[in-house]
């Protein structure tokens, strides 16, 4: 049974700094590339960031490019995404997701960890 | 980027047949495949229907996919409402190596 377990969400004040972790189970994490998405108060969702199978390969929304990193740890079994500079508008609930084989769609989500940013 | 615009909501009765519509803005929808999410309240999103119309295991088969070239949507239908099936639904669609939500439809059955 494949399994994404998100951990690390906390409140944190504007400007500070967090790391989210996506434990996974069930499947063979070199085999997938895997996403954060993430949900706003009563918002619709967003695509936050990718990362290729092998962790080589990284691209990220126009809205966190250059202030959230994602990477992975695949003799661990988990996702990462560090977050740094963060703003009131990057409050939500962050969803790890694994990609389908062919990239284009998202078949399996984890429950969430709720990141605050407010002072 | 392109956007994907769904209606905000809709309601319908149990028994009935509902649609939701996904209309992309700039370039064609047959481009890339086009998947639909249901997201119960308080839940996490799961999938329902991907690569236009396929249905993933254990999704009844009265949830179906679609796709119209001439409007540039996507849309989904659902037959024979539950009220288990009241519950948020996103399109999504991918570009390249950016991946786009619709903003989501709220389907009340009532």
């Amino acid at each position: 049974e494949v399994q994404l377990l998100e951990s690390g969400g906390v409140l944190v004040q504007p400007g500070g700094s967090l790391r989210l972790s996506c434990a996974v189970s069930g499947f063979t994490p070199s085999s997938f590339a895997m996403t954060w998405v993430r949900q706003a108060p009563g918002k619709g969702l967003e695509w936050v960031a990718t990362v290729g199978e092998s962790g080589a390969s990284t691209y990220y929304a126009d809205s966190v490019k250059g202030r959230f990193s994602i990477s992975r740890d695949n003799s661990k079994n988990t996702l990462y995404l560090q977050m740094i500079s963060l703003r009131a508008e990057d409050t939500g609930l962050y969803y790890c997701a694994r990609h389908s084989s062919n990239w284009g769609s998202f078949d399996f989500w984890g429950q969430g960890t709720l990141v605050t940013v407010s002072s | 980027n392109f956007m994907l615009t769904q209606p905000h909501s809709v309601s319908e009765s149990p028994g009935k047949t509902v649609t939701i519509s996904c209309t992309r803005s700039s370039g064609s929808i047959v481009s890339n495949f086009v998947q639909w999410y249901q997201q119960r309240p308080g839940g996490a999103p799961t999938i329902v229907i991907y690569e236009d119309n396929e249905r993933p295991s254990g999704v009844p088969d009265r949830f179906s996919g679609s796709i119209d070239r001439s409007s540039n949507s996507a849309s989904l239908t659902i037959s024979g409402l539950k009220i288990e099936d009241e519950a948020d639904y996103y399109c999504q669609s991918y570009d390249s190596i950016t991946w786009v939500f619709g903003g989501g439809t709220k389907l009340t059955v009532l």
